[in-house]
């Protein structure tokens, strides 16, 4: 079975605090993603990777940034939190083939006060 | 303008009855996967049922059969015998050829009635 897991489940943080979000997959997949789910606006793609050390920008880059420097690592990096990103912060990864299903972790509810 | 259109934002459903969760998309690749995705309120999302634009026949996953009707863009999620443990967010998704991204919808709840 896939697994994906993340480092937390549940996050609070400060204004202005770095945040780090890892997420960890164990199937040797090449590609990884994140996203943030707010309600009534689905999934929305932040960053995805493709191998290791690249990284492509989603539909909403702004004020995140990832790293990626082992293939079964990609982490989430809030330089800066603010209130707006308060969120659920979903991690997933797929391998390449253009039928292979995208599975995601459990999640983290990030709240920034 | 969206890709994936979920029109139902919420859905009830008596126990062992059927259900139809409504998904239209819009994309001019002619290659193309659609994918539905369950997110119970525990907050994981699973991965449940997947057709590919060239596949000939519906795709169906146990009590999961994926309505796909090409000409009209739609790829209804059909969930037969309803359970309570299929209360959940459903989200559609699409994935075109060029990319590795996937375009989620807004998601509709669903909730069986015992």
């Amino acid at each position: 079975d896939v697994k994906v897991t993340q480092s937390s489940r549940y996050l609070v943080k400060r204004t202005g605090e770095k945040v780090f979000l890892e997420c960890v997959q164990d199937m040797d997949h090449e590609n990884m993603f994140w996203y943030r789910q707010d309600p009534g606006l689905g999934l929305r793609l932040i960053y995805f990777s493709y191998d290791v050390k690249m990284k492509e920008k989603g539909d909403i880059p702004e004020g995140y940034s990832v790293s990626r420097e082992k293939k079964e690592r990609f982490s989430l990096i809030l330089e800066s939190a603010s209130t707006n990103q308060t969120s659920m912060y979903l991690c997933a990864s797929s391998s390449s083939g253009s039928t292979d299903t995208q599975y995601f972790g459990p999640g983290t509810r990030l709240t920034v006060l | 303008a969206q890709k994936i259109t979920q029109t139902q934002p919420g859905m009830f459903v008596q126990e062992k009855e059927a259900v139809t969760l409504d998904c239209t998309y819009d994309t001019s690749d002619p290659s193309y996967g659609l994918f539905w995705y369950k997110q119970p309120s525990s907050g994981e999302m699973i991965f449940l049922i997947y057709q590919g634009s060239y596949d000939q026949q519906n795709a169906t996953e146990g009590r999961y059969s994926l309505n796909f009707q090409k000409a009209r863009k739609s790829a209804n999620l059909v969930i037969s015998a309803s359970q309570l443990g299929d209360s959940a967010m459903y989200f559609c998704a699409m994935r075109e050829l060029a990319g590795n991204m996937l375009t989620f919808g807004g998601g509709t709840r669903l909730m069986v009635k015992p």
